[in-house]
C-alpha cells in the first residue's frame, strides 16, 4: 500500500524559507505513471495546488507561488521536497504531498495523499 | 485560471438522503474533473476521476456527472461516513484548481 509521508518544521519565521519533505514508501518514486505534488490549505479554507514534478526533475508550479517555490526529487531516497521562501503569515496551512495521475506529461488529479502537517509561520 | 465555484457551501442532510452538490468552472473544462472527500483533520480522499469514473473501492452511492461548465456528485444514500466536506478539481489546465468545498452536515 503506498504511504507518503511529510516532514519539517512546524514553525517558521516571517521572512525565512520554509522547507518540507515528504517520503514515499511502498512504491517507487520513479514510477513513469506518476507525478508528485504538493498541496496546500490554509487553517478552516480550501486547497491550493502549489506545484508537482517528475521523478526526472520536469516541474509544474502554480504562477501564484512560482516566483518562491521550489521543488526537487532525490529518487535515491525516494523523497521529494517544498521549499517556500519569504514566508508570510499568509503561508501558514497544512502541507499536503500527493501522488499525482499523470498522463504525456500533464499532471491530472491526486490519488494518494499524505496526512499533511501543519506549517504556522510567526516570529 | 479556471475559477471552481462549488454550491452550497453546506448542506444539511439526514442518514438515507439522497444528496447533490454542484459544482461549476468558470471556462469549458471537458470532462476533466475529479471529486475529493475531506473530514475534519484529515487528508482528502480521491473519490471520482474525469467527472464520472467512481476510484475503485469507492461506494456505489457515489456517482459524478457533467461535462463542459456544470458538474454534480450524488450520493444516492446518505450515510453517516459521508458527513464530510466535498471538493471538486479541474484537470484541464494549469494552475490545477479546487472548488471552496461543500460542507455535508447532519440535520
Amino acid at each position: 500500500q503506498l504511504q507518503l509521508q511529510e516532514s519539517g518544521p512546524g514553525l517558521v519565521k516571517p521572512s525565512e524559507t520554509l522547507s518540507l519533505t515528504c517520503t514515499v514508501s511502498g512504491g517507487s518514486i520513479s514510477s513513469s505513471s506518476y507525478y508528485w505534488g504538493w498541496i496546500r490549505q490554509p487553517p478552516g479554507k480550501g486547497l491550493e495546488w502549489i506545484g508537482s514534478i517528475y521523478y526526472s526533475g520536469s516541474t509544474f508550479y502554480n504562477p501564484s507561488l512560482q516566483s518562491r517555490v521550489t521543488i526537487s526529487v532525490d529518487t535515491s531516497k525516494n523523497q521529494f521536497s517544498l521549499k517556500l521562501t519569504s514566508v508570510t503569515a499568509t503561508d501558514t496551512a497544512v502541507y499536503f504531498c500527493a501522488r499525482v495521475i499523470s498522463r504525456v506529461a500533464a499532471v491530472y488529479y491526486f490519488d494518494y495523499w499524505g496526512q499533511g502537517t501543519l506549517v504556522t509561520v510567526s516570529s | 485560471d479556471i475559477q471552481m465555484t462549488q454550491s452550497p457551501s453546506t448542506l444539511s442532510a439526514s442518514v438515507g438522503d439522497r444528496v447533490t452538490i454542484t459544482c461549476r468552472a468558470s471556462h469549458i473544462i471537458s470532462s476533466w474533473l475529479a471529486w475529493y472527500q475531506q473530514k475534519p483533520g484529515k487528508a482528502p480522499k480521491f473519490l471520482i476521476y474525469k467527472a464520472s469514473s467512481l476510484e475503485s473501492g469507492v461506494p456505489s452511492r457515489f456517482s459524478g456527472s457533467g461535462s463542459g461548465t456544470e458538474f454534480t456528485l450524488t450520493i444516492s444514500s446518505l450515510q453517516p461516513d459521508d458527513f464530510a466536506t466535498y471538493y471538486c478539481q479541474q484537470y484541464h489546465s494549469y494552475p490545477l484548481t479546487f472548488g471552496g468545498g461543500t460542507k455535508v452536515e447532519i440535520k
